[in-house]
Formats: C-alpha cells, structure tokens, sequence
C-alpha cells in the first residue's frame, strides 16, 4: 500500500462543475502538499497545509491531521484546471512523497 | 526574482556516458531536492541537500547517482555510465528553509538511446 493514496486517478469534468479529488495519507507529515503538473511538465505548487483550510481564487484546500486525510476542491471549473494534480507528504527532514496524481480533463 | 532554473531542459545520451543536469535554486534558497519521474509513474524523491552538505540521499540508487550543492554555483545531479531505464524527468526543487514551501524548477527531460 503506497503511503499516500490519491482518489480518483482519472476525473472528467464539464465546465462549471464543482471538482472534488481526495488524498489520504499513513505517515506521520509536517505539512502537506498540493501541486499541479501541467501538460508540458511543469510543476507548480498550489497549496502548504499542516491544519484547516486555505483558498486561493477558486481553490480550497482542506486537511483533517486526525483523519489523515485531505481535499482539494476547484470551484466553477475551467477547461485551463485541466492538469495533473498531486498531493505530497512532507515527511521528516523535509523529503515530499508524492501520491500518483489524479488526471483532471475539463471539457467546454 | 527568478524562480528555480534547471539546464539543460532536454539531454540526450547514449547508453555509457554520462548525465549532469544542473539546479540554480531561487536566490535567497539553501536547500535542494532532487525528484525522478520515471515515464508514465508518479514523482519519486531522491536526494535532499543544503549548501555543502548532504541532508538525505535515502532516494538514490546506491551506485552511479551522485549529487552535490558547492558553496559557490548550482546544484549538480551526476549519472554516470547512463543505461535505459534512467531515462526520465528529473525536477529540482527549492526552499529558504527546512519544512518550508518547495518551488519547483522546469525539469530536465534526460533521453538515453
């Protein structure tokens, strides 16, 4: 079992709608990650959270430290979300350990 | 303020030689990382370094990986006698401090034919 699980790995979208993807963790973490890989490969870091809740435009981010889970939602979806989103754990000495990446597709 | 610059973007190489792909962290960054993907797999975390010294290179293939952070100039990621299944992207990493937020570089797509 990876020590991060991300759910679910493919996630086809129509434009509007209300985007959920889950990660769920089994190690201890000082922080957790969200990052976005875009179709060209690059990767751009979204969201540091080690309690609650944090948005940035029409991104939330949400963690439960006790549940060791988290969320990522994308509010009022657009064709440009469409990207590969992963979650990473910060485990001791800093090292990120990455969940598989859930496939975003948002369609006009 | 540029963010973390990687060279070369893509590197070819024939099985044998070797690989030296470079990371110019954010200015003000001491701290460096190192992450493999491999084609079609998740990111895999490989070596952790601070100026001068290795933090944590628990992610390293144990032979012909070798990575430094010198005092002066970027950090070297070094493959030698490159085989097949390095083929990969390679990303770079930076942060100002220890469990801080993590700026990633464009990745060094590295071919070897």
């Amino acid at each position: 079992k990876n020590e991060v699980e991300q759910s679910p790995q493919n996630l086809t979208a129509q434009e509007g709608e209300f985007i959920t993807i889950n990660c769920s963790y089994s190690v201890g973490i000082s922080a957790l990650h969200w990052l976005q890989q875009h179709p060209g490969g690059g990767i751009v870091s979204l969201f540091m959270l080690s309690s609650g809740k944090k948005k940035h435009g029409r991104l939330i981010a949400t963690i439960n430290i006790q549940e060791k889970h988290s969320s990522l939602h994308i509010t009022a979806s657009h064709p440009r979300d469409s990207a590969v989103y992963i979650c990473a754990v910060g485990t001791s000495g800093s090292r990120l350990t990455f969940g598989e990446g859930t496939q975003l597709t948002v369609n006009p | 303020n540029a963010g973390v610059m990687q060279n070369p973007r893509h590197l070819v190489r024939r099985r044998g030689q070797e690989a030296r792909l470079r990371c110019s962290p954010m200015k003000g960054h001491s701290h460096v990382y190192w992450y493999r993907q491999l084609p079609e797999e998740g990111l895999k975390f490989m070596v952790y370094l601070q100026k001068e010294n290795i933090i944590d290179e628990s992610g390293m293939p144990k032979e012909r990986f070798s990575a430094e952070f010198p005092k002066e100039g970027p950090s070297i990621l070094r493959i030698q006698q490159v085989v097949r299944g390095d083929s990969a992207a390679y990303f770079c990493a930076s942060s100002p401090f220890n469990d801080a937020e993590q700026y990633f570089g464009p990745g060094t797509r590295l071919t070897v034919t």
